[in-house]
């Protein structure tokens, strides 16, 4: 059973064009952390939200924590080509040792 | 700093080899994780070192042996592979293995080819 469910699984658009990817669970995370990851790399953090309703921006990319802390969205605008990748939103358990990484959504953006 | 480094970034090895994956941190973090990830999947836990003890092991089976020598340095030792374990590993730490930011940081990995 997979704890995180992130959709689309997989999304190409044009350049210029602005997307949204979901992150979403029934548990209830401590923090959640958003990272991308290009091919035969290992994963880069984008961003750790921790608060319920919290809202970061990163540039042209926003990322939001539900009020509940059980889900969260990233949003890009104006996508660029070098922001291909394979986004994966990952999320700790209060009193779990490890991180439950999300299922993942393959980003192609086409110049 | 928020590096972690690994290496070697690439490791080709035969089914009776005995080889060694080394991870390593000065970020004075004390927990550190080992990951397998396959194509197009996102990473899979395997272990976790909490203060230089093991503290988790996802049911990896025991041709994989980790080891944290100290709280910088995290080695997974590799005996009688099989091509299945073919994957690239993944070495991660955060300040500590439970905790409301529990952020993880990784290492670029060793892609793992085993013949």
């Amino acid at each position: 059973t997979q704890l995180l469910e992130q959709s689309p699984q997989f999304l190409s658009i044009q350049e210029g064009e602005n997307l949204t990817v979901y992150c979403n669970s029934s548990s209830v995370f401590s923090s959640l952390q958003w990272y991308r990851q290009e091919p035969g790399e290992g994963p880069v953090l984008l961003v750790t939200v921790v608060t319920g309703g919290e809202v970061k921006k990163l540039k042209r990319l926003t990322f939001q924590f539900g009020d509940a802390r059980k889900d969260s969205s990233l949003h890009i605008t104006a996508a660029q080509p070098g922001d291909t990748g394979l986004y994966l939103c990952a999320g700790a358990l209060r009193g779990a040792n490890n991180l439950f990484f999300g299922t993942g959504t393959r980003l192609t953006v086409i110049p | 700093d928020t590096e972690v480094t690994q290496t070697p970034k690439h490791l080709v090895m035969g089914m009776t080899n005995k080889k060694s994956l080394k991870c390593e941190q000065h970020m004075g973090h004390r927990a550190m994780y080992w990951y397998k990830q396959k194509a197009k999947k996102p990473p899979e836990l395997m272990f976790v070192y909490s203060y230089e003890k093991l503290s988790i092991n996802e049911s990896v089976p025991s041709r994989f042996s980790p080891e944290c020598p100290n709280s910088s340095l995290l080695n997974l030792h590799l005996h009688a592979l099989q091509p299945e374990d073919s994957a690239l590993y993944l070495c991660a730490s955060s300040q500590v293995a439970a905790g409301r930011e529990e952020t993880q940081y990784f290492g670029p990995g060793t892609r793992l080819l085993v013949l």
